[in-house]
């Protein structure tokens, strides 16, 4: 079973506020990512890592930073918060493999609402 | 640009059996994975093909024929519990990016 948690699960905030959604997996992976997603949509990529001090720029970048100080943890923060970042946030993150990618484990998500 | 193409809705009958086929325009990958989502769920991982061919875990199999750009998951005796969508995806060989398509919602009548 997969160990990646994402907290807080659901948050409702003010336009303008700068928020942080927190992602940690204790599986030991190299790779995390950062996806989007509204309901019954498909999946953004909004960031990933190789791993510490590595980041990277996804599709969609929805003005949001990243960090990789450590494996275990890889927060996303918006600096300041619209309507149109509402949306599920899911972390992800799978072993960095030779061959590539096979498997990704994903969190729970984080659902924001922004007023 | 890299795309994978699955169809938006499919629906079929419990008991039956349902296919669900992921198209792609892109090269360079290292195979074909596909992700199971309940509503309001996170992705979970089903299964993964990176050579041509059948894979095969219980009443799920893939499929991928790389000369055809071509993939499938074949859903066997369906269960009301399956009702979900679907994506397929491929990680990029140049970046290790993960593609996902779009998703398939999978409708299940009794």
């Amino acid at each position: 079973e997969a160990d990646i948690y994402q907290t807080p699960r659901y948050l409702v905030i003010g336009t303008g506020k700068k928020i942080t959604l927190e992602c940690s997996q204790t599986m030991g992976h190299d790779k995390m990512y950062w996806y989007q997603q509204d309901p019954g949509m498909e999946l953004h990529l909004i960031h990933y890592s190789y791993g510490v001090n590595s980041t990277e720029k996804g599709d969609l970048s929805s003005e949001s930073t990243v960090s990789r100080i450590r494996t275990e943890h890889f927060p996303l923060t918006l600096e300041s918060a619209r309507p149109s970042h509402t949306s599920q946030y899911l972390c992800a993150s799978s072993e960095a493999k030779g061959g590539g990618v096979e498997t990704q484990y994903f969190g729970p998500g984080t659902r924001l609402l922004v007023l | 640009g890299q795309s994978l193409e699955q169809p938006s809705e499919v629906t079929a009958v419990e008991g039956a059996i349902v296919q669900i086929n992921c198209t792609y325009q892109t090269s360079g990958f290292y195979g074909l994975s596909w992700y199971q989502q309940h509503d309001g769920g996170a992705p979970t991982f089903l299964s993964y093909n990176g050579l041509d061919g059948l894979e095969e875990t219980g009443r799920f199999s893939s499929f991928l024929s790389r000369s055809d750009s071509y993939g499938y998951l074949l859903l066997q005796e369906l269960q009301m519990k399956d009702s979900a969508s679907y994506f397929c995806a491929v990680c990029m060989n140049r970046d290790d990016k993960i593609i996902f398509g779009k998703g398939t919602r999978l409708h299940i009548l009794p």
